[in-house]
C-alpha cells in the first residue's frame, strides 16, 4: 500500500538549518508530483513547496522563496526539503503529499508528518 | 493569492447528525476544490476532489457540492470516527490554499 513517512524534524535554534526527508513506498515514486505542506500550532494548513515528477520544475511558496529547496531523488524514492536560516514561524508539523497529476490537481496520500520546533 | 473562508470553525454534533460545512472562494475557481479529513497526529485523508467526487474508500455519507464560488462538505449521518478537523483546499492557482479549518466535535 501507498506510504510516505517522514524524517528528520528536531529543535534548532533561529538562523539553523534542517533537512527533512520523506520516504515514499508502494508505489512508483517518479510517476507523481510531490509537494510539501505543513501545519503551524493554532493555524490551518499552509502550502509550502512543489517538485514535478522529473525533479526539473519547483515552486515554493514566498513564505519560505530562497530559504527553503525540495529536491527529489528517484533511485531513492525519497522526497527532501533543506530548510536554511530557520525561523520561529516556520514552526509545524511537515507533511509530504503525493500528487497524482491529474486535473484538477489534488494530494492523495500523505505522510503522518514530522515535526520541526524553532527556538531559542 | 486565493483566499477561502471556512465556515464555521467549529462545530459540536451528535452521532446521527447532518453536518454542512462551508468554503467560499475569494474568487472564480470553477471546480478545483478538494476536502480533506484530519486527525491530530494522523495523517490527512482526501474525501472529496474536484468539488463532488468522491475519493475511492471514502464512505458514501460524505459528498461535495458548489454553488459559484461557495462549496460544501456535507456528512449525511455523523458517525463517531468522522470527528476530526476538516480542510477545504483550492488548486485553481497557485500557491494553493487552504480554508483555516473545521473543527467537528462530539455534543
Amino acid at each position: 500500500q501507498v506510504q510516505l513517512v517522514e524524517s528528520g524534524g528536531d529543535l534548532v535554534k533561529p538562523g539553523g538549518s534542517l533537512r527533512l526527508s520523506c520516504a515514499a513506498s508502494g508505489f512508483t515514486f517518479s510517476d507523481f508530483y510531490m509537494h510539501w505542506i505543513r501545519l503551524a500550532p493554532g493555524k490551518g494548513l499552509e502550502w509550502v513547496s512543489y517538485i514535478s515528477d522529473s525533479g526539473r520544475t519547483l515552486d515554493y511558496a514566498d513564505s519560505v522563496k530562497g530559504r527553503f529547496t525540495i529536491s527529489r531523488d528517484n533511485a531513492k524514492n525519497s522526497l527532501y526539503l533543506q530548510m536554511n536560516s530557520l525561523r520561529a514561524e516556520d514552526t509545524a508539523v511537515y507533511y509530504c503529499a503525493r500528487d497524482p497529476k491529474y486535473l484538477p490537481d489534488y494530494l492523495d496520500y500523505w505522510g503522518q508528518g514530522t515535526l520541526v520546533t524553532v527556538s531559542s | 493569492d486565493i483566499q477561502m473562508t471556512q465556515s464555521p470553525s467549529s462545530l459540536s454534533a451528535s452521532v446521527g447528525d447532518r453536518v454542512t460545512i462551508t468554503c467560499r472562494a475569494s474568487q472564480s475557481i470553477s471546480s478545483y476544490l478538494n476536502w480533506y479529513q484530519h486527525k491530530p497526529g494522523k495523517a490527512p485523508k482526501l474525501l472529496i476532489y474536484a468539488a463532488s467526487y468522491l475519493q475511492s474508500g471514502v464512505p458514501s455519507r460524505f459528498s461535495g457540492g458548489r454553488s459559484g464560488t461557495d462549496f460544501t462538505l456535507t456528512i449525511s449521518s455523523l458517525q463517531p470516527e468522522d470527528f476530526a478537523t476538516y480542510y477545504c483546499q483550492q488548486t485553481y492557482s497557485t500557491p494553493q490554499t487552504f480554508g483555516q479549518g473545521t473543527r467537528v466535535e462530539i455534543k
